[in-house]
């Protein structure tokens, strides 16, 4: 059973602040994801990787497949960004394992 | 293209009930997963179904089923309910073996 683990728990920023949430894994997978949850409940899908980096907007997902470590990044954070930023992996027929979830507030 | 949608938005039932959920997936994604959310143990798998089968389920017991339509549309039912069956309730839909998955707005359920 795959193990995710997130850091930090919970993360408080000034507006314009590089924001870096880590995750890692214990075993292999065919995909990571990052998701963002807002209050109230709707979960989106931000990235899924299998490798290397990828990039939208504001937004930056890495993977390291040797060190099983991802890193979600936020460049120029707005208060906007506030949320819940959640790494999962896997996928398909054996649903997705989630990693407790990172309590992001970018204050003004 | 229309997004995932679950219905009921929100429900209250008494203990001893069951509840039905009902998600209508993506058109086109065949694959559906249930997860549930609570404040305690975060976000868990349930089980996921394709072509009107279930291919794998989580750690949960007996009283969470569901079922998957031959139009992908898919249901879960939760019976003898329990204080700690209170939860957000998701369901996400994806192209088979895609494991991109796009969620829904959840169903939140209290149980008192």
């Amino acid at each position: 059973k795959n193990e995710v683990e997130q850091s930090p728990q919970n993360l408080t920023a000034q507006e314009g602040e590089f924001i870096t949430i880590n995750c890692s894994y214990s075993v292999g997978i065919s995909a990571l994801h990052w998701l963002q949850q807002h209050p109230g409940g709707g979960i989106v899908s931000l990235f899924m990787l299998s490798s290397g980096k990828k990039k939208h907007g504001r937004l930056i997902a890495t993977i390291n497949i040797q060190e099983k470590h991802s890193s979600l990044h936020i460049t120029a954070s707005h208060p906007r960004d506030s949320a819940v930023y959640i790494c999962a992996v896997g996928g398909g027929a054996d649903g997705l394992t989630f990693g407790k979830g990172t309590h992001l507030i970018i204050q003004p | 293209k229309a997004g995932v949608t679950q219905t009921p938005r929100y429900l209250i039932k008494t203990r001893g009930q069951q509840v039905t959920l009902s998600c209508s997936p993506i058109s086109g994604h065949r694959s559906v997963s249930w997860y549930q959310q609570t404040p305690g143990q975060g976000l868990q798998f349930l089980f996921e179904y394709f072509s009107e089968t279930q291919r794998n389920k989580g750690n949960f017991p007996g009283r969470f089923s569901g079922r998957q339509f031959s139009n992908s549309r898919s249901e879960m039912n939760v019976s003898t309910l329990e204080l700690g069956d209170s939860a957000l309730y998701l369901c996400a839909s994806s192209l088979v073996d895609n494991y991109e998955q796009y969620f829904g707005p959840g169903t939140r359920l209290t149980v008192t």
